[in-house]
Order: C-alpha cells, then structure tokens, then sequence
C-alpha cells in the first residue's frame, strides 16, 4: 500500500496567501484526521472526519482554516489568509475507525 | 480531556544500552498507540497495543489498562532508534480524537 500521501511536502508563502494541503488517504480508511505540530504545542488535532463528514472540528483555531474530505479518497485543509504563527508540520492521518492510525510524511509550512 | 503523561521527557542512551519509556493516562482508553517520530520529522506507528504485550524486533511494549499506563522497551539500542517516542490514547467517548503525550525525547550515541 502507498500509505498516507500528502502534498506539498513543503511549501513557503507569503502572509495573506492562500495554502491548500492536500492528502489522499489509505484506500479502505474510513477516518481521516488533520494534526499540526508545532514545538510549542506539540501535536494538536485540527480536525476528524469519519465516513467523509467533519465529525469534530474543534481543534481547527480559527475561522481561516476549513477543511473539506469531498469523497472517501481526498481530502483538502485550507488556510486564507495565512498568517507567519501558521508555520508548521501539518500530518494527515488515516485509520478504519477504532485499528491503527497510520500519518503521512507531513507538509512543512512556512508563512514569511 | 484525558491527560498523557510521558516520561522521562529526554534520555540519552550509548548504543546496546536498553530503556523503558513510561505513559500514564488519566482515563480508561479503548485505543493506544506508540508511534516514533525520526529525526526527518516522519511519525512511524510502532504498536497498537490497548491492552497486553506485543513484541516486534528489540522494541517491546505493554499496557497496563486497569492501572492506566504503557510501557515501551527498546533493547540494545542503536543510532537509529534517536528521535522523539510518542504515545497516543483514544477513549470511547472521543469522537477518534488521538490524544497525543508530550513525548520522550531519545538520543543514542555510537
């Protein structure tokens, strides 16, 4: 299996621009999870979809983040406008619901 | 929330050396991983292990869910086991959330 695929897997932007991430997760997984990590904050989960639906996205800071899973094998976080404390290691995440959670390598964000 | 706790939070280790890495949570879970982030920032699953023992090379891991923590040994110990050691807790009333500890940062030195 390809495993968890995320892309960019870095990606530098101005303040004010809009990022996309993106993330295709293990074929068969019907959970899919947005983390950011930070050294400050550590891992912090943004948001979990199961079956396709946002089922919890409380840990999404804010109203310039969303994110969208449009069917079962694609899934996209946004932010806009991007602001410099955005800087991060975003992970997707996937997992049949209640097995072992496999991430991807992550997409490096930096907002200068 | 539960809580995670992760102890020690830094280990320095000579190579062939062995260590145990502890994980306390504050609440009974259904779901527990160890996960070990490399020092390329890639976090690798390790063990799915709720509840028991299970072994895969010189890595070890137990949890002890009635008394609510899990213990991770890495045996003869070797550079590439460095990185960041991460246990993460799942409860029935989560919603999936993975609720990750601080983790235990582990240097091996040759």
């Amino acid at each position: 299996d390809a495993g968890v695929i995320q892309s960019p897997r870095h990606e530098v932007t101005e303040m004010g621009q809009e990022v996309t991430l993106r993330c295709k997760p293990i074929s068969g997984h019907n959970s899919l999870f947005w983390y950011r990590q930070t050294m400050m904050r550590g891992l912090e989960l943004l948001i979990y979809f199961n079956n396709n639906v946002p089922i919890d996205d409380s840990g999404m800071p804010e109203d310039r983040f969303s994110a969208k899973m449009p069917n079962a094998s694609f899934s996209t976080l946004k932010i806009q406008p991007s602001e410099p404390r955005d800087s991060a290691v975003y992970f997707c995440a996937s997992t049949k619901t209640g097995n072992t959670i496999y991430f991807g390598e992550g997409s490096w964000l930096t907002v200068v | 929330g539960i809580q995670v706790e992760q102890s020690p939070p830094d280990l320095i280790l000579q190579e062939g050396a062995n260590s145990t890495l502890r994980c306390n949570f504050s609440d009974s879970v259904n779901n527990l991983q160890w996960f070990h982030q490399n020092p390329w920032g890639q976090l690798i699953n390790l063990f799915y292990i709720p509840s028991g023992t299970k072994q895969n090379g010189r890595l070890s891991a137990t949890t002890v869910a009635t008394e609510r923590y899990s213990l991770l040994y890495i045996s003869s110990s070797q550079t590439t086991d460095s990185g960041v050691y991460f246990c993460a807790v799942m409860t029935t009333d989560s919603w999936g959330k993975l609720q990750f500890g601080a983790g235990t940062q582990v240097v091996v030195t040759p």
